[in-house]
């Protein structure tokens, strides 16, 4: 059964660094198969796709966030990671890990809700 | 960015009703849609991808069809467990975009 599980911080400060880790188990991310996205949803608001990343590190980002955003994956222990800058309020979200094929999400994480305050 | 725009926005059935959704593009997208279900508080769950391929373990009672910039997702026979949220993607081209959503609540 493959789950993939969303951790870091519930709570960051304007300005600061969101720092999310997506953990997959139930089979291997090294795969050329597959992308692995993150997706967020603010509160009561629609899904906004942020970027997926390859097993080999290849990237690509939704424009609307580029200048702000990282991510990594870590083929050996099963993990990629999101890295957001200058957080505002604005990305207060529910956070998604999932994975992609094909372009489109079939397992999703099960979210986890990020609030910028201070 | 392709914009995706859903119709309506919150759809009032019984259970047993056919209920459609309509999701338009800006620009045609040909085939590269996606429709997930979304209960509150929960990850969105693929049911359909390429228009009308139905992921493994979704009932037969969703189905979905279109091309080009107009796309339905239909359900044949509305059950108590899918009164929930309902968006498209457009996997066209970069950014994947979604609509934002049609709710189907109970009438």
């Amino acid at each position: 059964q493959k789950q993939l599980q969303e951790s870091g911080p519930g709570l960051v400060k304007p300005s600061e660094t969101l720092s999310l880790t997506c953990t997959v188990s139930g089979g291997s991310i090294n795969s050329d198969k597959y992308y692995w996205g993150w997706i967020r949803q603010p509160p009561g608001k629609g899904l906004e796709w942020i970027g997926s990343i390859y097993y080999s590190g290849s990237t690509n980002f939704n424009p609307s966030l580029e200048s702000r955003v990282a991510m990594s994956i870590d083929t050996s222990i099963n993990q990629f990671s999101l890295r957001l800058t200058s957080v505002t309020a604005t990305d207060t979200a529910v956070y998604y890990c999932a994975r992609t094929i094909g372009h489109f999400f079939d397992y999703w994480g099960q979210g986890l809700l990020v609030t910028v305050s201070a | 960015d392709i914009q995706m725009t859903q119709s309506p926005s919150t759809l009032s059935a019984s259970v047993g009703d056919r209920v459609t959704i309509t999701c338009r593009a800006s620009q045609s997208i040909r085939s590269w849609l996606a429709w997930y279900q979304q209960k509150p508080g929960r990850a969105p769950k693929l049911l359909i991808y390429q228009t009308s391929s139905l992921q493994s373990g979704v009932p037969s009672r969703f189905s979905g069809s279109g091309s080009g910039t107009e796309f339905t997702l239909t359900i044949s026979s509305l059950q108590p467990d899918d009164f929930a949220t309902y968006s498209c993607q457009q996997y066209f081209s970069y950014p994947w975009t979604f609509g934002h959503g049609t709710k189907v609540e109970i009438k």
